[in-house]
């Protein structure tokens, strides 16, 4: 079975480029999650979806940050412009979504887009 | 809301020897725990998790956790460790009664001396 996909693996850009990130999901996952690991500590929530419903977007930077899921599959994270405090990894991660939001469902990690900000 | 410290973020042993990576996290209401790895080059894998029950929970490869309420705490151990378990290891909590929502601890990265 194949795991969550990201891509591009590593992304290098210049400060107020726009950039997006893409993420297919375990099949059959119906929840997935955006997070934002910066060096040296845990990864941060930014956005779960329930199918195609965006049901947390609480930590999302919404001035520049945007997120779509259309068909409740593949989802892709941009953000616009980019700033040098945006360097960091971005990780996708996927789960049944069968706990009832009740957060005993194992997520799955994708291996993250490493993006650089010059 | 909740929070998860993590008091090493580096730990390094010689192989075989036994290790434990400390974990106590803040919350108001009770929480599901996890701990999850992350090898070089990969993604977090899930190691192993307290939902309910026995509050000592084991993994496929040794480690083993125990739950503490009274210390908040959910430390990491395993009596002798390997060259491969070397990586970076997150302590996570999420809500009983909250959304799907884990959070973080700063990481503890196990180094494996030989």
């Amino acid at each position: 079975e194949a795991g969550v996909v990201q891509s591009p693996r590593y992304k290098i850009i210049e400060k107020k480029q726009p950039v997006a990130f893409w993420c297919n999901p375990i099949s059959g996952h119906n929840t997935l999650y955006w997070y934002l690991q910066n060096l040296g500590q845990g990864p941060e929530l930014l956005i779960r979806y329930e199918n195609e419903e965006a049901v947390d977007d609480s930590q999302l930077p919404k001035d520049r940050f945007s997120a779509e899921r259309l068909k409740g599959v593949d989802s892709t994270l941009k953000i616009q412009p980019a700033e040098l405090g945006d360097s960091a990894v971005y990780l996708c991660a996927s789960s049944e979504g069968t706990s009832g939001g009740h957060g005993t469902d194992t997520q799955y990690f994708g291996p993250g887009t490493r993006l650089t900000v010059l | 809301a909740q929070s998860v410290t993590q008091l090493d973020s580096q730990v390094p042993v010689f192989e075989e020897a036994p290790v434990e990576l400390r974990c106590n996290y803040s919350s108001s209401v009770s929480v599901y725990l996890f701990w999850y790895v992350q090898y070089p080059n990969q993604g977090l894998q899930l190691l192993l998790k307290y939902l309910s029950g026995s509050t000592l929970v084991e993994s496929i490869n040794g480690f083993e956790a125990e739950f503490n309420k009274s210390q908040t705490s959910f430390h990491l151990r395993k009596p002798s460790v390997h060259i491969s378990d070397t990586a970076e290891y997150f302590c996570a909590v999420s809500e009983i009664q909250g959304a799907q929502k884990l959070v973080f601890g700063q990481g503890t990265r196990l180094t494996i001396n030989p």
